[in-house]
């Protein structure tokens, strides 16, 4: 099946820091979503982005498709960016799953 | 609008005990999914459904069972808990798989012992 690869697996950020985090996958994707899972848990859709870029806020995400792969990027992050962020991929054929990456786990330091 | 919710929150099961997770969303979403998570991974999908009456395997269906009766409702069923369904349980909903967001609810946390 397809192989979902997230980068770093950790990173640690001063308040007001910058920061790129990459998910990699194995094969072509109908759909690919970037989320935020907070400290407590809960887990919130970022971005759908299957190709392109988008932007929201202080937040923006770019999908390269033919390449396998995707970009978040966090500017002048904040304490509460901290998280772990997951992307998600949606395999082609119309499968209807969605499988994750093991995720980036980001704390920004006050 | 509640969203996407899941009773209960925690439970402690032993082993060979049953249980049903239960996830209501009133969004009017025509799918509905079932995740879990273990310790410093990312979610593994159990089942999924496309419509009402409708459910399908994920990636880890074994020991799970699934029931959409109603559109708004995607139950989750344990026959016989072991100890390596231990996890957090998110239950997900999407209007379509060609729609924008999967939109999840707070998690059920399950230990069994």
């Amino acid at each position: 099946g397809i192989q979902v690869e997230q980068s770093p697996p950790d990173l640690i950020l001063q308040e007001g820091a910058n920061s790129t985090l990459r998910c990699n996958f194995s094969d072509s994707v109908n759909n690919l979503q970037w989320f935020h899972q907070n400290p407590w848990g809960q887990l919130i859709n970022l971005f759908y982005i299957p190709s392109g870029t988008k932007q929201n806020g202080r937040l923006s995400a770019t999908t390269v498709a033919t390449e396998r792969y995707s970009l978040l990027y966090i500017s002048s992050s904040q304490t509460t960016d901290s998280g772990v962020y997951f992307c998600a991929v949606e395999p082609p054929s119309g499968t209807y799953k969605y499988i994750f990456g093991t995720g980036t786990r980001l704390k920004v330091l006050a | 609008n509640a969203g996407v919710t899941q009773t209960p929150k925690f439970r402690v099961l032993k082993t060979g005990q049953s249980m049903t997770l239960l996830c209501a969303q009133d969004m009017n979403h025509e799918y509905m999914y079932w995740y879990r998570q273990d310790p410093g991974m990312g979610l593994r999908l159990i089942h999924y459904s496309v419509g009402e009456g409708t459910t399908a395997k994920g990636e880890v269906p074994d020991g799970y069972n699934v029931s959409r009766l109603k559109k708004q409702n995607f139950l989750l069923g344990l026959e016989s808990a072991a100890p390596s369904q231990t996890s957090v349980y998110f239950c997900a909903s999407s209007y379509s798989s060609y729609q924008e967001t999967q939109y999840f609810g707070p998690g059920t946390r399950l230990l069994v012992l």
